[in-house]
């Protein structure tokens, strides 16, 4: 079966400092990779998407950036986080794109 | 354009009610897929069902129903005899096939949050 990972669940920034979250997934091949962000309020904004390897989609401008080095690892990063980063960022991945995303755990990031 | 919308922000009953959270879509697609998704306090989304735009057939899981109707554009969900477990925020969501483009993107309602009390 497929597993999704996400780390680490929860971190405490300064406001410049850099950033690295990391999300696997396990059990299947070439997946589709999303990042979300669940900022107060509830609602889920996609950040970026990817449908294989070196191929990465932004959706919305910002100071984040996402990598994907190998098949079923998915990366997003900052050079120098803001207040406005803070948030709860939820990796997914799914099969076919349309279909159904499975979540990872999420990570909690406050900016402080 | 594409769009859901969750009018309820929030919802709360007593256990062993029944209650129905609203979904209401908007796509330009004719194919088209719609999901449901639990977000328990621990943050985690977990996939509750998929519905094909062209399987109007309404389903039941244990004590959960969906009722897709195409000719109002609604995907409605139904928890029969509510527990303090189901107490999450609830979205719904829905992707386009042919509109969708490559990446076949998920658009989220906001969300309702349904508090049920023992």
């Amino acid at each position: 079966s497929q597993t999704i990972h996400q780390w680490p669940a929860t971190l405490v920034q300064p406001v410049g400092s850099p950033l690295s979250l990391e999300c696997t997934v396990e059990g299947t091949s070439n997946p589709n990779l999303y990042w979300y962000r669940q900022a107060a309020g509830r609602g889920l904004q996609l950040l970026f998407y990817s449908v294989g390897i070196g191929q990465i989609s932004s959706e919305v401008p910002q100071n984040l950036s996402a990598s994907r080095p190998q098949d079923r690892q998915f990366i997003l990063s900052s050079k120098k986080l803001l207040l406005s980063d803070s948030g709860f960022y939820l990796c997914a991945w799914s099969e076919i794109p349309g279909s159904e995303q499975y979540f990872g755990p999420g990570t909690r990031l406050t900016v402080t | 354009a594409q769009k859901v919308t969750q009018a309820q922000t929030e919802i709360s009953v007593v256990e062993k009610e029944d209650v129905t959270l609203d979904c209401v879509y908007e796509t330009r697609d004719t194919t088209y897929y719609l999901f449901w998704y639990k977000q328990p306090p621990s943050g985690e989304l977990v996939f509750l069902i998929r519905r094909n735009s062209f399987d109007e057939q309404n389903e039941i899981s244990g004590r959960y129903s969906w009722n897709f109707q195409k000719s109002t554009s609604s995907f409605n969900f139904t928890i029969t005899a509510s527990q303090v477990v189901d107490s999450a925020v609830y979205f719904c969501a829905l992707s386009e096939v042919n509109y969708g483009g490559s990446q076949g993107n998920l658009i989220f309602g906001k969300g309702t949050k349904l508090s049920v009390k023992p």
